[in-house]
C-alpha cells in the first residue's frame, strides 16, 4: 500500500520569504510519479508542480520547485518569494500506473504581511 | 478555472436517503475519478472511471457507485447514506496517459444529518 504523509500541520511565512513543506512516501514501485497540489478556500485542487520518479532533476514551476530524494522516499516544496495568494492547503500526492491519487493529510499554510 | 464543474455546490440529505453528485469532465479527459475529503483530512480515492468503465476503485462500501457517460461526464451516487458520508466529494478529470496531471472540479459539499 501507498501511503504519503505530511508532518506539518500548519505552517506560516512572512510575505516574500522562503518556505519549505515537507512530504515522505512509502512505496514498493520503482516507477511513479509525485504532485503538489494546493487547496484554498474555494476548494478546488489546484497544480503545483509534478515530478516523475524516473527523472533525477528536481522539477521548478517559476516560485515553486522540489527537492526529491527517491532514496529517502522524499519529496518536499519550496516556495520562495512567498505570496499571500499562496495561503492555503497544500497536500502532496502520490500516482502509480491507474492514474490513482494517495494523498497525505495536508499542510496549512499562511502568508502574513 | 479547470473546465471540470460539479453540481451541485452543497447538498443537505438525510441519513438514509440516497443521492447523487454529478461531473462534468474537461473538453478530451476520458477517465474521471471521484475523492471523499472528510474535514481536516486529504482527499481519498473512491473510484475511477474510463471510457465508461469501472477501472480502480478505493475501500468503499458498495452502496458507493458511479456511472460514466458518452460524453465522459460522470455520476457518483451514494445509497443509505450515514453520518460519516458527510464530506466534500472532488471529482477529478485527466487525460489517460499514465501520470497525467488531474484537472479538479470545486467539490460537492455534503452534509448528511
Amino acid at each position: 500500500a501507498q501511503t504519503v504523509t505530511q508532518s506539518q500541520p500548519e505552517m506560516s511565512v512572512q510575505e516574500a520569504e522562503t518556505v519549505t513543506l515537507s512530504c515522505t512516501y512509502d512505496t514498493s514501485e520503482n516507477n511513479y510519479y509525485l504532485f503538489w497540489y494546493k487547496q484554498p478556500p474555494s476548494r478546488q485542487m489546484i497544480l503545483v508542480i509534478r515530478q516523475e520518479a524516473y527523472k533525477q532533476q528536481n522539477a521548478t514551476e517559476n516560485r515553486f520547485s522540489v527537492n526529491f530524494q527517491k532514496a529517502a522516499k522524499s519529496f518536499s516544496l519550496k516556495i520562495s518569494d512567498s505570496q499571500l495568494g499562496d495561503t492555503a492547503m497544500y497536500f502532496c500526492a502520490f500516482m502509480k500506473y491507474g492514474n490513482q491519487f494517495y494523498f497525505g493529510t495536508g499542510t496549512s499554510l499562511t502568508v502574513i504581511p | 478555472e479547470t473546465g471540470v464543474t460539479q453540481s451541485p455546490t452543497h447538498l443537505i440529505k438525510t441519513r438514509g436517503q440516497q443521492v447523487t453528485l454529478r461531473c462534468s469532465s474537461q473538453s478530451g479527459h476520458n477517465t474521471v475519478s471521484w475523492y471523499q475529503q472528510a474535514l481536516g483530512q486529504g482527499p481519498q480515492f473512491i473510484f475511477q472511471y474510463y471510457r465508461e468503465e469501472e477501472n480502480g476503485r478505493g475501500n468503499f462500501p458498495p452502496r458507493f457507485s458511479g456511472l460514466q457517460f458518452p460524453n465522459y461526464s460522470s455520476e457518483l451516487n451514494v445509497n443509505a447514506l450515514e453520518l460519516d458520508d458527510s464530506a466534500l466529494y472532488l471529482c477529478a478529470s485527466s487525460p489517460s496517459r499514465v501520470g497525467a496531471e488531474a484537472f479538479f472540479g470545486q467539490g460537492t459539499r455534503l452534509t448528511v444529518v
